[in-house]
């Protein structure tokens, strides 16, 4: 356990349908991370919150929308995805955003049908 | 702009060996951080090293050393006797400051052990 607990491991939706992705830490940490992972492809860094605020969004779309409801907690809202967002979604965490070390979890491996 | 390369999609090393993962890194920032990252078929990312671009000696973690050569722009790995437990996917990564401290990754290197 490296502190970062992701639920679930893995999910499969249909297209139409609304699922959420939870991220939790006890690190005492102050900024979390939502990555995406497809195969082949580098890490992409999609949200950044520091102190519960959303201070970054790298261009993702509509239908990822993220919560952060305190410091521990991180969500990924998901509706209406597309097959090529079939990925592993790993949520990180760090003291402050600022800080130069992470601490993954370990995912959820999202297929999209 | 910020970029990572790994050129080696796939690297197998006889168990107790010594293997070398390749990667370079480009960026016009002087004030960046490097890391390299080890990601098992669990899923996890599993953070190995880290080396400041100021800092003076190559860094050491037991069996992780980072061979940091700046006027190259390469930040390799070097795994000393390597365990079958090592077989995984390997990340570098660099943070900089002009990309607003984002920590952006490289495409990974696949590493299998061999008994």
């Amino acid at each position: 356990e490296t502190g970062v607990t992701q639920t679930p491991r893995h999910l499969v939706m249909g297209m139409t349908n609304k699922k959420s992705l939870k991220c939790e830490q006890h690190l005492g940490h102050n900024a979390m991370y939502w990555y995406k992972q497809s195969a082949k492809k580098p890490l992409e860094l999609m949200f950044v919150y520091s102190l519960e605020e959303r201070v970054e969004n790298n261009s993702v779309p509509s239908r990822f929308s993220p919560e952060c409801p305190n410091s521990s907690h991180l969500f990924l809202h998901l509706h209406t995805l597309q097959p090529e967002d079939s990925a592993l979604y790993l949520c990180a965490s760090s003291q402050t955003a600022g800080e130069k070390f992470y601490t993954f979890g370990s995912g959820t491996r999202l297929t999209v049908v | 702009a910020q970029k990572i390369t790994q050129t080696q999609p796939g690297m197998f090393v006889q168990e107790k060996e010594a293997v070398t993962l390749d990667c370079t890194y480009d960026t016009s920032d002087p004030s960046y951080g490097l890391f390299w990252y080890k990601q098992p078929s669990s899923g996890e990312m599993i953070f190995l090293i880290y080396q400041g671009s100021y800092d003076q000696q190559n860094a050491t973690e037991g069996r992780y050393s980072l061979n940091f050569q700046k006027a190259r722009k390469s930040a390799n790995l070097v795994i000393s006797a390597s365990q079958l437990g090592d077989s995984a996917m390997y990340f570098c990564a660099m943070r900089a400051k002009t990309s607003y401290d984002k920590v952006i990754f490289g495409p990974g290197t696949s590493l299998s052990v061999i008994p």
